[in-house]
């Protein structure tokens, strides 16, 4: 079982529309969680992190986590095609320092 | 301010070469980590720098790989003896202590040939 999972997409969305977005992970003692977002030959840029259970909402971001569920989302409301983009999902390990990261899903907005 | 910065940021190298790559953090950030992306791949870890202490080098594919940070601040990571499956881009963050958000650099794409 990998660390942390995305689902690889292509995740295709009308402009406008809402991106929704999910990763779990494996390590049910993690405390933080990020996402980050990487556009095609860039490096990874945060977007969000959370570290309690609950939403947090930052302008069209919405992070959402349970850990009951081991379970991070990441919603983005009326996308745009500047979003188009592989998003990934890290997770701070609850022993180390370590971020593992997921494969990323690659988000592609339609105009 | 400024953010991590990396040099060379494209570097092409005849296989059995040594590279060495060059990571400048955000003045300040005390944790310093290496990760390595390949084509479509996802991050790998590959080594981390906190302050002082010891650094975890438990990613590190090879004994041909090798770091070091200088006075706490600029890190080279060093590839020996390069290999076609060393081709990837190079990644460094640095994060103001550990377990905190980590701030990536525009990396170092390495192709050998």
């Amino acid at each position: 079982q990998k660390e942390v999972e995305q689902n690889s997409g292509p995740l295709s969305v009308p402009e406008g529309a809402i991106a929704s977005l999910n990763c779990t992970y494996s390590d049910r003692g993690s405390q933080s969680f990020f996402w980050y977002r990487q556009y095609s030959g860039k490096s990874p840029e945060l977007i969000m992190f959370i570290y309690s259970n609950g939403d947090k909402e930052d302008g069209r971001f919405t992070a959402q986590l349970n850990k009951a569920s081991q379970y991070v989302s990441l919603l983005i409301r009326d996308s745009q095609p500047s979003d188009s983009a592989t998003y990934l999902c890290a997770v701070g390990s609850s022993n180390d320092y370590k971020l593992s990261f997921g494969a990323g899903t690659t988000v592609t907005v339609r105009a | 301010g400024a953010g991590v910065s990396q040099s060379p940021s494209n570097k092409v190298t005849e296989k059995g070469k040594d590279v060495e790559l060059r990571c400048d953090p955000i003045s300040g950030h005390t944790a310093l980590y290496w990760y390595r992306q390949s084509l479509g791949q996802g991050l790998e870890f590959l080594i981390y720098f906190q302050g002082n202490s010891a650094p975890d080098k438990s990613g590190l594919p090879s004994d041909r790989f090798s770091a070091e940070r200088t006075g706490g601040s600029v890190s080279t990571l060093t590839i020996q003896r390069t290999q076609q499956e060393d081709s990837a881009v190079y990644l460094c963050a640095s994060s103001p202590r550990d377990r905190e958000v980590q701030f990536f650099g525009p990396g170092t794409r390495l192709t050998v040939l």
